[in-house]
């Protein structure tokens, strides 16, 4: 079965900090890996994905993941951190039928 | 012009009734999911039909009844509403291929009281 692991369920950093939110993945075949975003009150929003391509994989509004296969990681970064990047971030798997395994998320706050 | 589309965004109703929410997506998509989300916010699907077929039914009671008149929409009837059943339901849409992204609706929050 596959399954996704966030480490921390809430991170706090300061502006212009670099974000770090880390995800650990589960899976008996090669993964295609997601990270999503949710502002409050909202749906979520694509941040970037994982599909074998290539390992380093760069997204939206500065976020960027690298896929560790011997590590079984898929951690989100970003050099600097905005004030609108305040959000819950979740990482998810892609399973059976095309549905979403997600984790538990993490909730980053970003201090001025 | 919002790719995924639900209504009610909110929904206050009391035990025991019945309600329903809708969901379109416009961007061509074959397959529509429902997602729950909890009071500490994880997520976890529900149901997914493939071109109008139930694929994915994932232990879900069976007050709760998807509905897929076509590709482009599914509701989600609940009848006899219970105090749990208060969360955050998300429709989505994607290609059924696992390499796809699902696009997310705004979301409806249900609070049964």
């Amino acid at each position: 079965a596959q399954s996704v692991t966030q480490l921390g369920s809430h991170v706090s950093v300061s502006e212009g900090a670099l974000v770090l939110l880390r995800c650990n993945y589960s899976s008996s075949v090669p993964p295609y890996l997601f990270w999503y975003v949710q502002y409050p009150n909202q749906g979520l929003q694509l941040l970037l994905k994982y599909t074998s391509a290539a390992t380093l994989v760069k997204g939206i509004n500065g976020f960027e993941a690298e896929f560790k296969k011997s590590e079984t990681s898929f951690h989100l970064t970003k050099p600097s951190a905005h004030m609108s990047d305040a959000a819950e971030y979740f990482c998810a798997v892609s399973g059976k039928g095309g549905k979403l395994i997600f984790g538990q998320g993490t909730e980053l706050s970003v201090k001025p | 012009d919002t790719a995924v589309s639900q209504t009610p965004k909110y929904l206050v109703t009391q035990m025991g009734n019945d309600k329903s929410i809708k969901c379109e997506q416009n961007l061509g998509h074959d397959t529509m999911y429902w997602y729950k989300q909890d009071s500490k916010k994880f997520l976890k699907i529900m149901f997914s039909y493939n071109n109008k077929e139930l694929i994915i039914n994932e232990t879900v009671p069976n007050r709760f009844s998807p509905k897929s008149p076509d590709k482009a929409h599914l509701n989600l009837h609940i009848n006899s509403l219970e105090l749990g059943d208060s969360a955050v339901y998300f429709c989505a849409s994607s290609q059924i291929r696992a390499d796809t992204e699902a696009f997310f609706g705004q979301g409806t929050r249900l609070t049964v009281v």
